[in-house]
């Protein structure tokens, strides 16, 4: 099993404002994912990275894919209160989904 | 997009009863489905990987026989967690795979159990 750390655990921040979260291990993936979970709701994915050093953009969300492919980084422009969720990242391609313990990030409006 | 469901999406049971809680993909065949269960404030713990027709594979640390899975159907499993205790108190949620580990994993929206 791959661990996984994410960071921060937790963010507030004020609509509009951009951030960035981050998901790091030790271990070489052959693909990442990172999921949003809205309270009350199971998670959703959002995107599946899979080339080391890969950007990939979902409307104001932008997911990069490190060179040595052992981290991601998911960075949201101009946070909007539909952004607050739980985000989560996970190996792709993995017989089993483990998760990392997440970032929950709360846009105040 | 693939659709997973759960039910039932909340219940309330008393301490000592058991309590069944069914996933079902609806527009797919599933050969594995998957339980976790999530704490508040934190994220999802797998639990157990259920392919049908063999019996359930449980993380380490989860009862078996208190989590009951059953994968009778391609298109469903159950989760029965018996004899119930407040601490068993928690969101469940199971997701889908179509075929291996390639394809993508489908959750459900959740079921919320609160034994009193």
């Amino acid at each position: 099993t791959q661990l996984l750390e994410q960071s921060p655990q937790f963010l507030s921040i004020q609509e509009g404002e951009n951030l960035t979260v981050y998901c790091n291990s030790s271990s070489v993936f052959s693909s990442l994912q990172w999921y949003r979970q809205e309270p009350g709701e199971g998670p959703v994915l959002l995107v599946t990275v899979v080339t080391g050093g890969e950007v990939k953009k979902l409307k104001r969300l932008t997911f990069q894919f490190g060179d040595a492919r052992k981290d991601s980084s998911l960075h949201i422009t101009a946070a909007q209160p539909g952004d607050t969720g739980l985000y989560l990242c996970a190996p792709g391609r993995d017989d089993k989904i483990i998760f990392g313990k997440g970032t929950r990030l709360h846009i105040l409006p | 997009g693939a659709v997973v469901s759960q039910h039932p999406s909340r219940v309330i049971c008393k301490s000592g009863t058991s309590v069944k809680i069914e996933c079902r993909s609806l527009d797919f065949q599933a050969t594995t489905m998957f339980w976790y269960r999530q704490f508040p404030k934190q994220s999802l713990m797998l639990m157990a990987t259920s392919n049908e027709g063999s019996k359930a594979t449980y993380e380490q640390g989860v009862e078996k026989d208190k989590f009951l899975i059953n994968h009778a159907s391609l298109t469903l499993s159950t989760l029965t967690v018996t004899s119930a205790h407040p601490e068993d108190s928690s969101f469940y949620i199971c997701s889908a795979r179509k075929g291996g580990s390639a394809d993508t994993q489908y959750f459900g929206p959740g079921t919320r159990l609160t034994v009193l």
